[in-house]
């Protein structure tokens, strides 16, 4: 079955531990993506990758990292988490690398760091 | 810098309605304009995707038009069910990059 896969699900952590929120994609696709959604807000893009070692700034970057070194793999770092990085986490990809072809989400991860 | 902008907020209609959900972008330079559905703690589904070149895409009951020229896109939803309660958003790629944009949603209840 054609899907993205976001893990963990739910999550719990304090201040300041760092975490991995992992997104692995079976569909081939160049272009990936992290979103987080927070009420009010709507859902706004972390970072982007069209490709292997290829990764760019979203709309909200800051205290997040990320890596592209396999095609389907791309994890989002949270080297030093903030409560205000609670938020629903989206990870999606898109056949076409400049993604602009229909977008494949994940199920979402639920951070909540205290 | 390219906003995105749905109205109403909410909507609640009685079941059998036609309906029309409304997105607004400001930039027209837009490679394609996408409608997802998200159902309450879900991940979003793609709903219809519209390239720039075209006016409508169709699927089902649902019905999706471009207006590039006034930065509009409408979704008509026919005979609404209560399974299409759901949030409805719309999503533009950002005019000369990779990124892309999305509206806040229509938060849809359809009673039975």
């Amino acid at each position: 079955e054609a899907q993205v896969t976001q893990n963990p699900r739910y999550l719990i952590t304090v201040t300041g531990k760092k975490l991995t929120v992992t997104c692995s994609q079976n569909m081939n696709h160049e272009y990936m993506s992290w979103y987080r959604q927070d009420p009010g807000l709507g859902l706004r893009q972390i970072y982007y990758s069209m490709n292997v070692e290829v990764t760019d700034k979203g709309d909200v970057p800051e205290g997040y990292k990320v890596s592209r070194k396999e095609k389907r793999n791309f994890p989002l770092i949270l080297e030093s988490p903030s409560p205000n990085q609670t938020s629903l986490y989206f990870c999606a990809s898109s056949r076409d690398r400049w993604g602009r072809e229909t977008q494949y989400f994940g199920p979402g991860t639920r951070l909540l760091v205290l | 810098k390219q906003e995105v902008t749905q109205i109403p907020a909410a909507l609640s209609v009685p079941e059998g309605e036609n309906l029309v959900l409304n997105c607004s972008f400001t930039d027209s330079a837009i490679y394609n304009l996408q409608w997802f559905r998200q159902d309450p703690g879900k991940g979003l589904t793609s709903l219809l995707l519209i390239q720039s070149s075209q006016r409508e895409q169709t699927s089902g009951r649902l019905n999706a038009s471009l207006d590039k020229s006034s930065g509009r896109s409408t979704l008509y939803i026919a005979a609404s069910q209560p399974g299409d309660s759901a949030t409805y958003l719309c999503a533009v790629p950002h005019s000369g990059t990779y990124k892309y944009i999305f509206g806040t949603g229509t938060r849809l209840k359809v009673l039975a």
